[in-house]
């Protein structure tokens, strides 16, 4: 089970979209459905944003969606706020219950 | 209040043995799988292993399996995570998790539990 691959980081200015991508293999993935999506701040665990690929647990913000194409999910977040600066990682399901997180997206909102 | 309590840092030697713990309340425990997860400093999250408390089946990280224990005591609500012999790459944050079946993510978090090992 290799990490997923994320971009290291991303930017954007307040009010804008900025989109993560996360890219795995056939076997994870390409395969599942089952790709979810943390925030991370300093110093704090991580928090649900994402899952199932685009489905949003309650109360997090309608400006987060995820999407998936092939073997690439992503994070896509409009209207950046300064709060959502933090680190972001994908998890994606691998077989057998088990689960692989991408390297992580550190989020700069400039 | 759904919430998993963590035990407290821990500051341990090289070669000493650990057991962590992840005591879950506010729901029914014993339903939902719980998740490890490690953060070494600066670094990533890294998935561990997971275990089912109603009947133990745990599933391992290859990048782990035979390094660490995961275990549970459903008659406390409590899953564990320990080690034999611990090195000093075993400094790191970890997190327990619930996973949520109907989700199919960790939808609960601990809030970690630092493991420092140095000599």
């Amino acid at each position: 089970q290799s990490a997923l691959t994320q971009p290291r980081s991303v930017s954007g200015s307040p009010g804008q979209s900025v989109t993560i991508s996360c890219t795995g293999t056939s076997s994870d993935v390409g395969t599942y459905n089952y790709v979810s999506w943390y925030q991370q701040h300093p110093g704090r665990a991580p928090k649900l944003m994402v899952s199932d690929v685009t489905r949003r647990p309650s109360g997090v913000p309608d400006r987060f969606s995820g999407s998936k194409s092939g073997n690439t999910a992503s994070l896509t977040i409009s209207g950046l706020q300064a709060e959502d600066e933090a680190d972001y990682y994908c998890c994606s399901y691998v077989g057998g219950y088990s689960w692989v997180f991408g390297g992580g997206t550190k989020l700069t909102v400039l | 209040e759904v919430q998993l309590v963590q035990s407290g840092a821990e500051v341990k030697k090289p070669g000493e043995s650990l057991k962590i713990s992840c005591k879950g309340s506010g729901y029914t425990f014993s339903n939902y799988w719980i998740g490890w997860v490690r953060q070494m400093p600066g670094k990533g999250l890294e998935w561990m292993g997971i275990i089912f408390p109603i009947d133990s089946d745990t599933r391992y990280s290859p990048s782990f399996q035979g390094q660490v224990t995961i275990s549970v005591d459903k008659s406390i609500s409590t899953a564990s995570l320990q080690w034999s012999s611990l090195k000093a790459s075993d400094t790191a944050m970890y997190y327990c998790a619930r996973h949520n079946g109907d989700e199919n993510a960790s939808d609960i978090w601990g809030q970690g539990t630092m493991v420092t090992v140095s000599s």
